[in-house]
């Protein structure tokens, strides 16, 4: 079955890069594509970055200057980098498998807390 | 970039309530709106699809329309499981409305 699992570190720094891991399995990365979607806590959802299915990237044009998405097909997984990381980037963060521009998958999302 | 603007915010309502909630567009999207559901502590989950196409399993008391700018999201009788936030998502650029919270009355 389609399985999306974050996972990186629950606390990071003022100033500090974030990194995320997203292992899937049930699916291939060069069949489908992938989102990565953050919740600050108690708010909405904000739309970060994809990577395609055939390794293209495109991101949020807010978050463009410090985010990175890459990814690893031969293990399944797919990264993100954030740096210059601030408080207001507290929150939720979740990938998900996209198929045919449609979510129709989330991970159970990591929590990550900035804080000094 | 294109702004989802979706109403109301929140809504108090009972148990067998007609839900409507809607998402404006800023700019046309055609019929690329999706819309999710997300309950206290879990992930959203896909409902509607492409405006009006129900997802796999979703109970046909949920239905989605619209196209252009307007979208509409309608519970046609309310149960106490779909307490939750619901968000519209259009996909031409992937930006999300700011959520309606479903409040029992």
């Amino acid at each position: 079955q389609v399985q999306l699992t974050e996972s990186g570190p629950g606390l990071v720094h003022p100033s500090e890069t974030l990194s995320l891991t997203c292992t899937v399995s049930g699916f291939s990365l060069t069949g489908y594509s992938v989102y990565w979607v953050r919740q600050p806590s108690g708010k909405g959802l904000e739309w970060m970055g994809r990577m395609r299915y055939n390794g293209d990237t495109s991101y949020n044009s807010a978050l463009k200057s410090r985010l990175s998405i890459s990814r690893d097909t031969s293990k399944n997984q797919v990264f993100l980098k954030m740096n210059s990381l601030q408080t207001d980037d507290t929150g939720t963060y979740y990938c998900t498998r996209v198929r045919m521009g449609i979510v129709d998958y989330w991970g159970q999302g990591v929590m990550v807390t900035v804080s000094s | 970039d294109i702004v989802m603007t979706q109403s109301p915010t929140s809504m108090s309502i009972s148990v067998g309530d007609r839900v409507t909630m809607n998402c404006k567009a800023s700019q046309n999207v055609g019929s690329n709106v999706d819309w999710y559901q997300q309950k206290t502590g879990q992930s959203p989950k896909l409902l509607i699809y492409k405006a009006s196409n129900r997802y796999t399993g979703v109970p046909d008391r949920f239905t989605g329309s619209g196209s252009g700018t307007d979208f509409t999201f309608t519970i046609s009788n309310m149960q106490a499981e779909d307490l939750a936030v619901y968000y519209c998502m259009q996909s031409n650029s992937n930006t999300f409305g700011a959520g309606t919270k479903l409040e029992l009355k």
